[in-house]
């Protein structure tokens, strides 16, 4: 079974802090992706990477930045957290299959509050 | 607008009944995903369909391309049934857009 794991299930922090949400993946996949889910909004990508070093904007970027350093490990850093970043924060990974799509496999979230 | 748009936004049904949920979409897909989110927990895949219907135990899912719509069925339902239900997109590369979720809720 694939297995996508993330650091925290909840976290609180303070406005200002730097954050680091960590999702790590066993299926050696090459796409990682973040995406943060609110009520009434769905799933919104962050940002997401195909291959080590790799990343690419997805539909809000905005305060947040990524790491990708082995394939395996894909991070989120919240450079200065504000009170508008408290949400669900989902970590996802999928194969790189050439002309397809796959499906994504999902961790269990992270819920953050930012106070 | 959103790309994909799912409806209702909440269905409450009874043990037993035939629940419908639908997934229309505004863009070229190269697959259609259904996902299932219980409450507190990650996300699971349930269906990723490109043509036709699947069926998996007492889910089926259907899609229509020229419509651009599909349909997820969920037949004799189960309060373990209640979950938020998402429809997701592939417009021909690695990412999905996703509906905003249907939450159903079954009562015993």
């Amino acid at each position: 079974d694939v297995k996508v794991t993330q650091s925290s299930r909840y976290l609180v922090k303070r406005t200002g802090e730097k954050v680091f949400l960590e999702c790590v993946q066993d299926m050696d996949h090459e796409n990682m992706f973040w995406y943060r889910q609110d009520p009434g909004l769905g799933l919104r990508l962050i940002y997401f990477s195909y291959d080590v070093k790799m990343k690419e904007k997805g539909d809000i970027p905005e305060g947040y930045s990524v790491s990708r350093e082995k394939k395996e490990r894909f991070s989120l850093i919240l450079e200065s957290a504000s009170t508008n970043q408290t949400s669900m924060y989902l970590c996802a990974s999928s194969t790189n299959l050439a002309g397809s799509t796959d499906t994504q496999y999902f961790g269990p979230g992270t819920r953050l509050t930012v106070l | 607008k959103n790309e994909v748009e799912q409806s209702p936004q909440n269905l409450t049904a009874q043990e037993g009944e035939f629940i419908t949920i639908n997934c229309s979409y505004s863009v070229g897909i190269s697959a259609l995903h259904w996902l299932q989110q219980h409450p507190g927990g990650g996300i699971v895949s349930l269906f990723m369909l490109s043509s036709g219907k699947k069926k998996h135990g007492r889910l089926i899912a259907t899609i229509n391309i020229q419509e651009k719509h599909s349909s997820l069925h969920i037949t004799a339902s189960h309060p373990r049934d209640s979950a938020v239900y998402i429809c997701a997109v592939s417009p021909n590369d690695y990412k999905l857009s996703f509906g905003a979720g249907t939450t159903v809720t079954v009562r015993a």
